[in-house]
Formats: C-alpha cells, structure tokens, sequence
C-alpha cells in the first residue's frame, strides 16, 4: 500500500547547496507533479510530467529541475538552494487529468530548510 | 483564468455544532470542483469532487459540498463537527483547455478547528 513515497522526509540545506527530491509511485500513473505549499500560499505547481521522458514547468519552476527517467520516479532537483525555496514539497501521481474525473494522489511531503 | 478563493484562513466550531467552509471559483468554462484535506504533517486526501451530474456531492466522513453555478461557490459543509475533522481544507478547481491540461489550482486553504 505504498502510493506515493517522497525521500527525504526533512532535509536542512546551506544556501547554494544542491540536492534532490526523489519520488516514487507504485499505481503506474502517467502523470506526476511537484508542489510547493507555503503557509497561506496553497499549493502552487512548480513542475509536471505527463509520461517517461517528459516535463513540463507549472506555475513556479524558477530554480528547480525535473527528470521522469523511469515512469515510477519523478526527481525534483535545486541546483543552487536559497532561503525563497524553504517550503514543504509534495509530489503527487494520477492516471489522467483531474478534469477527466482521474483522482490525484499526494505522497506524505518533504520539510526543507534553506538557512 | 482559473482562481480559487477560499473565504476565511481559520474557521473554529464547537463539537457538535455545524461546519461550513466557503470556496468561490472563477472560471470561465464549466469547471470540476474538489475538496482537499490535510492532516498534520500528511498529505493531502480527497474529500469530494464535483464533475457532472447531481450538483450536491457527498464525499467521506460525513461531507458534502454543493456546486452553485450562479453564484460560482462550491462550499463544504458537514452537520456535526468531531474532534477529528480538525485539519486543513483546500479548494481546487480544474477545467479543460489546452494550456492547464485539466490540472489543479488550488486555493490557499482553511485551517478547521474543533473545541470540545
């Protein structure tokens, strides 16, 4: 029952340090997303992938990275971290669009702090 | 464009007593409508959502939201609130078109909380 996995959990960054998201879905969705929620921002859609090999930027992709090398994996990358990007991170999975009915799932999140 | 607004960050509500959470789209085709929930320190889990069809939409425990074309709300209700309904509520929306590829907008949430 695994769903969506993100790793890490929690991650303290030094600014313009590098790292990466790593997310994994088990339900064989074509589609992944990542977002950022910010305390009184919602969740705003920084990239997405609608199959292997693809990406797309959302609505937020200044300063992030993305690959879908395998279908299952979708990898967030900040090549250069800044305190602006000290948020908590989801990655979500579906099948199709939510305006083809298709429910989206999200994974647990991932706490990073840019100090 | 597509927005969502959600009126009201914090709502607080005794046991017991009724919940309503207000969530106002713009859109301007017809769009699909969802309630998101989050726990502390979880993701986020479907509530209900609207498509098509019947426009009071029941979902899991115990809500329900209502689809008012005319007045462009889908707001969320439940009876009777229970300590474990405390948790934060996201509105989004979803329509069709080339350039959002039916994807979410979400609003910025309502922080609900229950006193016993």
């Amino acid at each position: 029952n695994a769903g969506v996995t993100q790793t890490p959990k929690f991650r303290v960054l030094k600014t313009g340090q590098s790292m990466t998201l790593l997310c994994a879905q088990d339900m064989n969705h074509e589609y992944m997303y990542w977002y950022r929620q910010d305390p009184g921002m919602g969740l705003r859609l920084i990239h997405y992938s609608v199959g292997e090999g693809t990406t797309a930027k959302g609505e937020v992709p200044d300063g992030y990275n993305v690959s879908r090398l395998k279908k299952q994996n979708f990898l967030l990358g900040l090549e250069s971290a800044a305190p602006s990007q000290t948020s908590v991170y989801f990655c979500a999975s579906s099948s199709g669009t939510a305006f083809s009915g298709n429910t989206i799932y999200f994974g647990e999140g991932s706490w990073l702090t840019v100090v | 464009a597509q927005s969502v607004t959600q009126l009201g960050s914090h709502v607080s509500v005794s046991e017991g007593a009724l919940v309503l959470l207000r969530c106002n789209y713009s859109s301007s085709v017809p769009p699909y409508l969802f309630w998101y929930v989050q726990y502390p320190n979880q993701g986020l889990q479907l509530l209900l959502k609207y498509t098509t069809g019947a426009t009071l939409v029941k979902g899991i425990n115990g809500f329900e939201a209502e689809f008012k074309k005319s007045e462009t709300s889908f707001h969320l209700t439940k009876p009777s609130a229970h300590m474990s309904d405390a948790a934060e509520y996201f509105c989004a929306v979803s329509e069709e078109g080339s350039s959002t590829l039916g994807r979410l907008y979400f609003g910025r949430g309502t922080q609900l909380t229950v006193w016993p």
